[in-house]
């Protein structure tokens, strides 16, 4: 089946720093994906729906300028925590779908711990 | 608007008995779908089921099958033959322009 790489499966930053996770469709033109934070026995909290070649449409709530999203290409997109802080810490995933009425394949995920 | 409702935070299931989960939903979206996602310790999401609404037909695979009630908004999943590998967090999802995940239940198989 199509695969989702997601990268850095873990991650530590220093607090104030910036750090970058990238998703990538490795078979399979993604033209769209949406990046999701899941906090310890919850659910995936939708954060952003990322169409190649536009802006990142982000929930309510979510900081753009504070989790910047890029979807330059089709089957790349990064989401970059700026000036991060400990409460950021969290698990983020992805995922990505070729068209509307497709199936939607995740990425393994990234543990980022800010200390 | 798109909301998704798991009312069980939990559930439990004797092995090789049969369990329900349940879903409701809420969209403005005349084109949508459903799908059941598996998330184990790993946090690895795996597809169990996907419903297409336009469909009447109650989607199954294998043990999994879900009941589709368009009119009521809901989409419950019925595991048969419980295994201990069926054990995990369900996320009951809906997707249209967006794509939105229920709160989850987690589900123990006793053996």
């Amino acid at each position: 089946g199509a695969v989702v790489s997601q990268h850095p499966s873990w991650v530590i930053c220093k607090s104030g720093t910036s750090v970058k996770i990238e998703c990538r469709s490795l078979d399979f033109q993604a033209t769209t994906m949406f990046w999701y934070r899941q906090f310890p026995k919850q659910s995936l909290m939708l954060m952003a729906t990322s169409n190649e070649g536009s802006k990142a449409t982000y929930e309510q709530g979510v900081e753009k300028d504070k989790f910047l999203i890029n979807h330059a290409s089709l089957t790349l997109s990064t989401l970059t925590v700026t000036s991060a802080h400990p409460e950021d810490s969290s698990f983020y995933i992805c995922s990505a779908r070729t068209g509307k009425r497709s199936t939607i394949y995740f990425g393994e995920g990234s543990w980022l711990t800010v200390v | 608007a798109q909301t998704v409702t798991q009312s069980q935070p939990e559930m439990s299931v004797q092995e090789a008995e049969t369990v329900t989960l349940s879903c409701t939903y809420d969209t403005s979206e005349s084109d949508y779908y459903l799908f059941w996602y598996k998330q184990p310790p790993s946090r690895q999401m795996i597809l169990v089921i996907r419903q297409e609404a336009y469909k009447q037909q109650n989607a199954t695979e294998n043990r999994f099958s879900v009941n589709f009630q368009k009119a009521a908004k809901s989409f419950s999943l019925k595991i048969s033959d419980s295994q201990l590998g069926d054990a995990a967090m369900y996320f009951c999802a809906l997707t249209g322009n967006q794509f939105y995940f229920g709160t989850g239940t987690s589900l123990t198989v006793i053996p």
